[in-house]
């Protein structure tokens, strides 16, 4: 397959407890987006990766979240204690490169995240 | 801040019709706008993606429009067909590579 793979695809866990939610970009596109989507709502900017830069967090909303991607490649998105309000389905997304946005962005199919 | 609307929400219409989603943004300095197709239980699957300094991007039966000036762009969907139903979104890029997206128009084309 050569789109974006995330996984799991759900995941069900109970309130304090920490997820670790995956995504696999396209390969040889250096730029990655995790995005969330609550149920009717737009999708909420969480954090971008170019290359070996700096990530830009600012959407992160809050210290519980954090990401990391190895490799220039693969990234884990974690969020710690969760709580309810954390309920939504988490996309990522990639693209060949930055620079104005100019290129279009590929999404995996998600990974809805329920809170019990 | 840049902020995405889009209208209508949701509409429903009978098989062949052409229909036209809108979107509106709010910062015209934009360098792009791209549109997207949602199936429920599914990612984003990008449509078409118009460069500031186009006007227009078609797709086969797909055609988006593009008016910065007036911080608009159109989705013209021709001969539409139930496998048109889908929440489609529009999103623009806050900064180089930020993208802020619509909260999107669920489509529906009944048989």
């Amino acid at each position: 397959g050569a789109g974006v793979s995330q996984s799991p695809s759900n995941k069900v866990t109970e309130k304090g407890k920490d997820v670790e939610l995956r995504c696999d970009p396209i390969s040889g596109h250096t730029a990655l987006y995790w995005y969330r989507q609550s149920l009717g709502q737009g999708l909420e900017f969480l954090i971008y990766f170019q290359g070996n830069s700096a990530p830009d967090k600012s959407g992160l909303p809050s210290d519980r979240f954090s990401a990391e991607r190895t490799g220039g490649s693969v990234s884990t998105l974690t969020i710690q204690r969760t709580q309810q309000e954390d309920s939504a389905v988490y996309l990522c997304a990639s693209s060949q490169r930055s620079g104005g946005g100019s290129q279009p962005q590929h999404f995996g199919d998600g990974t809805r995240l329920s809170i019990l | 801040k840049q902020e995405v609307t889009q209208i209508p929400a949701a509409l429903s219409v009978p098989e062949g019709e052409n229909l036209v989603l809108n979107c509106s943004f709010t910062d015209s300095a934009i360098y792009n706008l791209q549109w997207f197709r949602q199936d429920p239980g599914k990612g984003l699957t990008s449509l078409l993606l118009i460069q500031s300094s186009q006007r227009e991007q078609t797709s086969g039966r797909l055609n988006a429009s593009l008016d910065k000036s007036s911080g608009r762009s159109t989705l013209y969907i021709a001969a539409s067909q139930p496998g048109d139903s889908a929440t489609y979104l529009c999103a623009v890029p806050s900064g180089t590579y930020k993208y802020i997206f619509g909260t999107g128009t669920r489509l529906k084309v009944l048989a």
